[in-house]
């Protein structure tokens, strides 16, 4: 298993301009998530999935959107890129039977770093 | 807004010591999960805590669970280069404990 794969691994945009980061995963897992890592603050979440066609907002969605349309897929969505977006973002999944005693441990991509100038 | 307050922010200590890492939130949460990252990559999963009390040992690493479910703690004894890394404490949240709240992480030196 390649586990979950995030392209590109580097990206520089010019503000205003658009982009789509990939993420897909091979575990069948039902849970995917979207994180922005920004130099000590941590990792903050900016959208999740429990399942194919549906997603929810995190902390951080603004200027972002995603859709679920496989079990494998999220892609994040970046529409008029600002500098204030420019940081690392990490994709993981985690998989939940639904017993109600689930600790939805997550694995992460190897991330994407973004600058925009 | 939860938040989980991770201390100290940076760690650079001996070869041979120990040390400890602290998180603590004013939250109650369903698991505590403990991760740790090195440059250039994502986070990998060490441990999930979820009973309050619970400890748990991984070789040189334990990682206590506190009472009340809302601190957690992770104890290096005798630090080795090896474990150098970026080390975030992660608390469950959410209806169904789905969902994650990171510290802003403790960056680990160890010189040999």
């Amino acid at each position: 298993n390649a586990g979950v794969t995030q392209t590109p691994k580097f990206r520089i945009l010019k503000i205003g301009q658009s982009m789509t980061l990939q993420c897909t995963q091979d575990m069948n897992h039902n849970y995917m998530y979207w994180y922005r890592q920004d130099p000590g603050m941590g990792l903050k979440l900016i959208y999740y999935s429990v399942g194919a066609g549906i997603t929810d907002k995190g902390e951080v969605p603004n200027g972002y959107n995603v859709s679920r349309s496989t079990t494998e897929d999220f892609p994040l969505r970046l529409e008029l890129a600002a500098p204030s977006q420019t940081s690392v973002y990490f994709c993981a999944s985690s998989y939940a039977r639904g017993t109600g005693t689930e600790t939805y441990e997550q694995y992460f991509g190897p991330g994407t770093r973004l600058t925009v100038t | 807004t939860q938040l989980l307050e991770q201390s100290p922010q940076f760690l650079s200590i001996q070869e041979g010591e120990n040390l400890t890492v602290y998180c603590n939130s004013s939250s109650v949460f369903s698991s505590l999960q403990w991760y740790r990252q090195e440059p250039g990559e994502g986070p990998v999963l060490l441990v999930t805590v979820v009973t309050g009390g619970e400890v748990k040992k991984l070789k040189r690493l334990t990682f206590q669970f506190g009472d009340a479910r809302k601190d957690s703690s992770l104890h290096i004894t005798a630090a080795q280069p090896g474990d150098t890394g970026l080390y975030l404490c992660a608390g469950g949240i959410g209806e169904y404990g789905n969902k994650l709240v990171f510290g802003a992480g403790t960056i680990l030196r160890v010189k040999s």
